[in-house]
């Protein structure tokens, strides 16, 4: 167990629908970022968020929306479901930058499937 | 903007020892790291770099030239268990954002 929470781990729904990716940090982190990750293609990253305000933004679509709640987890949004949106979702926590910073933990992913 | 580059696939026999190369193109480079992710798993962490040369970590190691852009995993004595992708990423400065590569799947047969 990584320390990372993400659920639910499989979720399939139809296109058009909207789901809700839930993550919750490794205890002690303040920073959340969210990836893509479709078949065969690298970690895209989508969104980061330090200690609930918004730090970085990816190349996330309009349609997908995040936020950081005060007990520190997060939630991403993805409404309009195309089949493209197919991918797993990955969570991942840190602590905060700097000197401090020595990568991500990551949660086990959220496996998205539109149909 | 940034570029990395990995190797597709690469193949090795178990007991060998294999060296996974990574490129990078980025403008204030603040250190790189090196992942690996089993099929449908969540990456884990293998080795960080941000000053010059070489990291061992038992049988990994990873090494850093910030004046070529260039970076590689030594995996030794593979066995079957390594057959897994293993992901470069990059950090600037003034941000935490990790950027990935596409990855380098390793398959290591008997």
């Amino acid at each position: 167990d990584s320390g990372v929470t993400q659920t639910p781990k499989h979720l399939i729904t139809a296109t058009g629908q909207r789901v809700t990716l839930r993550c919750s940090p490794r205890s002690g982190d303040l920073s959340v970022y969210w990836y893509q990750q479709s078949l065969d293609q690298g970690l895209q990253f989508l969104i980061q968020y330090y200690n609930g305000e918004e730090r970085a933004k990816g190349n996330i679509l309009e349609r997908f929306s995040a936020q950081q709640f005060p007990d520190l987890h997060s939630e991403l949004n993805l409404s309009s479901l195309e089949l493209g949106d197919s991918a797993l979702y990955f969570c991942a926590s840190s602590v905060d930058g700097g000197t401090g910073f020595n990568g991500y933990t990551f949660g086990s992913g959220t496996r998205l499937t539109v149909v | 903007g940034q570029n990395i580059d990995q190797p597709t696939e690469m193949t090795a026999t178990e007991g060998a020892i294999v060296q996974i190369n990574c490129t990078y193109q980025t403008s204030g480079f603040n250190g790189l790291f090196w992942y690996q992710q089993h099929a449908g798993e969540a990456p884990t962490f293998l080795s960080y770099n941000v000053l010059d040369g070489l990291e061992e970590k038992g049988r990994f190691s990873s090494f850093l030239s910030r004046s070529k852009g260039y970076s590689y995993l030594l995996l030794k004595e593979l066995q079957m268990k390594d057959s897994a992708s293993y992901l470069c990423a990059v950090r600037r400065y003034n941000t935490d954002k990790l950027i990935f590569g596409t990855g380098t799947r390793l398959q290591v047969f008997p």
